[in-house]
């Protein structure tokens, strides 16, 4: 069966970075696509960014340029996201998503069980 | 990108029927027909109701139905039940490979 398993939940000083992983399984890994989608506290949810494992690409929501990374490693079905310069704004539950390439506008059809990352000084 | 505005909360009673209002701008909601739904009831990851506007995976109650008109995508839920209530997300692709979501509505089953 498909499922998304993310890393568990983090606690980072602001400023510091984080780094999630999102380890795909019960699918061709490089047949979907990976999202992020964040939900801080009591709040709605918010899209990051998709990477294609295929060959890497990514798309970035402009909120995050520069401050995200999305990374894969194929050879384990992996998919991480890496977000820098923390700030207490970051607090969220941070989720992973995929997509069928030729769906139209990639609705998200599994998602991972979502990490908290927690920025506190 | 803005988010899509959606009513922050909606109510009805069992049985009733409700929609879901979401609005964006020609370069998201009305610029495509790739509006998808989702339900996300507390502590749990949301659930695709709907997808490209009308289309609903195998599975989602056909009470569940996705409409668009202009910068203005809809979701009607018919025949109201305790189990729907939840927070609902319009999602719209907004051009350049990137997605944008509404801020959520609250579905109250009275």
């Amino acid at each position: 069966q498909v499922q998304l398993v993310q890393s568990g939940a983090e606690v980072k000083k602001p400023g510091a970075s984080v780094k999630v992983s999102c380890k795909a399984s019960g699918y061709t890994f490089t047949d979907y696509y990976i999202h992020w989608v964040r939900q801080a506290p009591g709040q709605g949810l918010e899209w990051m960014g998709i990477m294609n494992p295929t060959g890497g690409r990514t798309s970035y929501a402009q909120k995050f340029q520069g401050r995200v990374s999305m990374t894969r490693d194929t050879s384990t079905s992996t998919v991480y996201l890496e977000l820098s310069s923390l700030r207490s704004e970051d607090t969220a539950v941070y989720y992973c998503a995929r997509t069928q390439p030729s769906s139209s506008g990639w609705p998200f059809d599994y998602w991972g069980q979502g990490t908290l990352v927690t920025v506190s000084s | 990108q803005s988010a899509l505005t959606q009513p922050r909360s909606v109510s009805g009673s069992p049985g009733q029927s409700v929609t879901i209002s979401c609005t964006g701008t020609s370069s998201d909601v009305g610029g495509y027909t790739y509006v998808s739904w989702y339900q996300q009831h507390p502590g749990k990851a949301p659930k695709l109701m709907t997808y490209a506007v009308t289309k609903r995976p195998s599975g989602v109650p056909d009470r569940f139905s996705g409409s668009k008109s202009g910068n203005t995508a809809s979701l009607t839920i018919s025949g109201l039940q305790a189990a729907d209530e939840a927070d609902y997300y319009c999602c719209s692709y907004a051009g350049s490979n990137t997605l944008v979501f509404g801020g959520g509505t609250k579905l109250t089953v009275l």
